[in-house]
């Protein structure tokens, strides 16, 4: 059975910096792409990140580029959101999801994981 | 970017109905094209993945049609646990935009 769970997420102060971390079972973890989708208190889903199944290949939203960094590690079957220079538009429920294939290009992120609580505020 | 854009943003049914939502692409991504299904307090779940193909354990009343900009999820025989928030999302190519979502409420 497929597992994702999320874990890190805190209140953190504006200009702070956090690390999420998503670890997955029941897979062949490098086989699989990954991604973090977030969603703002009330609001719809906004995608955020993917790093293919090599980890040599990263794509993020514009508006995260240059603060959030993605990774994973094979060897703890994890992946790594590092979130730096945390705005108040960052708070929201981060999802971690598998995608379906191993590119992170062009897959469908076909199972979830049931999120972690971001909160920036002073 | 691509953009995407769902409507209606809300619609209100009745148990047994058939209700249908559309998803625009602000230009072609083929067919791919995701339909996810939310409920209040748990994560999406996906219904439909490559506009059409249903997936695993997902029931056969939810279907989804259209390639190149426009695409449409039909629920056929509305039942008592379909009443959700559903966003489409392109992987055409990232950023992997979703739809605002559009919310189904009992009627």
């Amino acid at each position: 059975e497929v597992q994702l769970v999320e874990s890190g997420g805190d209140l953190v102060q504006p200009g702070g910096s956090l690390r999420l971390s998503c670890a997955a079972s029941g897979f062949i973890f490098r086989n699989y792409a990954m991604s973090w989708v977030r969603q703002a208190p009330g609001k719809g889903l906004e995608w955020v990140s993917n790093i293919s199944g090599s980890g040599t290949r990263t794509y993020y939203a514009d508006s995260v580029k240059g603060r959030f960094a993605l990774s994973r590690d094979t060897s703890k079957n994890t992946v790594y959101l590092d979130m730096d220079s945390l705005r108040a538009e960052d708070t929201a429920l981060y999802y971690c999801a598998r995608l379906s294939g191993a590119s992170g290009y062009d897959e469908v992120p076909d199972y979830w994981g049931r999120g972690t609580l971001v909160i920036v505020s002073s | 970017d691509i953009q995407m854009t769902q409507s209606p943003s809300s619609l209100s049914a009745s148990v047994g109905d058939t209700v249908t939502i559309a998803c625009r692409a602000s230009q072609t991504i083929d067919n791919y094209l995701n339909w996810f299904q939310q409920k209040p307090g748990q994560a999406p779940k996906l219904l439909i993945y490559a506009a059409s193909s249903l997936h695993s354990g997902v029931p056969s009343r939810f279907s989804g049609s259209g390639s190149g900009t426009d695409f449409t999820l039909t629920i056929s025989s509305l039942q008592p646990e379909d009443f959700a928030t559903f966003y489409c999302q392109q992987s055409y190519s990232p950023p992997h935009s979703f739809g605002q979502g559009t919310r189904l409420e009992i009627k």
